[in-house]
């Protein structure tokens, strides 16, 4: 167990819904990362939020969203989906904003739009 | 932004032999570079990082070493055993990483 949760573990859903995946970081830490990593592709930065404010945002579509509420968790809302939003998300915390500490990765989110 | 690049994308050794991933990034401001091992269907795991102020780093059978004048970095593993078999990613970056693409790594035994 990494410290980092992540639910649910699966998720199919159809075409044009909207689905929210969690995320709990590790003790401690402040930063919370999301990334998509789709069949046999690297991993692709979405956002982070520090503190519950947004701090970067990367390849993130205009249909999904985040945030990061006060007891630091996050929330991946993703809307309006299509057959290619088909990946596994990950969530990643780190102590601070700045790297350096390394992140801590949680188990994903394996979504499966059909 | 920062852009990383991994070379190679696979990678095939025999048990015992070294195996050597190698990785570019094009923002002089990056100042961390972590290395991450995900195994099939499972989270990346961090194995190894570096600091721009440290020119090498080794940890058992796993090294890394940083040019930063270059602006390369590279993963060497030693005793390569099956275990090693997984996926590499290298990353740079310094308020969040980019990933590079992966190295899929099979030690054949």
């Amino acid at each position: 167990d990494s410290g980092v949760t992540q639910t649910p573990k699966h998720l199919i859903t159809a075409t044009g819904q909207r689905v929210t995946l969690r995320c709990s970081p590790r003790s401690g830490d402040l930063s919370v990362y999301w990334y998509q990593q789709s069949l046999d592709q690297g991993l692709q930065f979405l956002i982070q939020y520090y503190n519950g404010e947004e701090r970067a945002k990367g390849n993130i579509l205009e249909r999904f969203s985040a945030q990061q509420f006060p007891d630091l968790h996050s929330e991946l809302n993703l809307s309006s989906l299509e057959l290619g939003d088909s990946a596994l998300y990950f969530c990643a915390s780190s102590p601070a904003t700045s790297v350096g500490y390394g992140y801590t990765f949680g188990s994903g989110t394996r979504l499966t739009v059909v | 932004g920062e852009n990383v690049e991994q070379h190679p994308s696979t990678l095939s050794v025999q048990e015992g032999d070294s195996a050597v991933i190698k990785c570019t990034y094009s923002d002089s401001a990056s100042n961390y570079f972590p290395w991450y091992k995900q195994e099939l269907g499972k989270r990346p795991q961090l194995i190894i990082d570096i600091r721009s102020n440290v020119g090498e780093k080794k940890d058992q059978r796993i090294a890394v070493t940083l040019n930063k004048t270059a602006k390369h970095f590279s993963l060497h593993i030693t005793e390569t055993q099956p275990e090693d078999s997984a996926v590499y990613f290298c990353a740079a970056g310094y308020q969040k990483v980019t990933f590079g693409t992966g190295t899929k790594l099979q030690v054949i035994p």
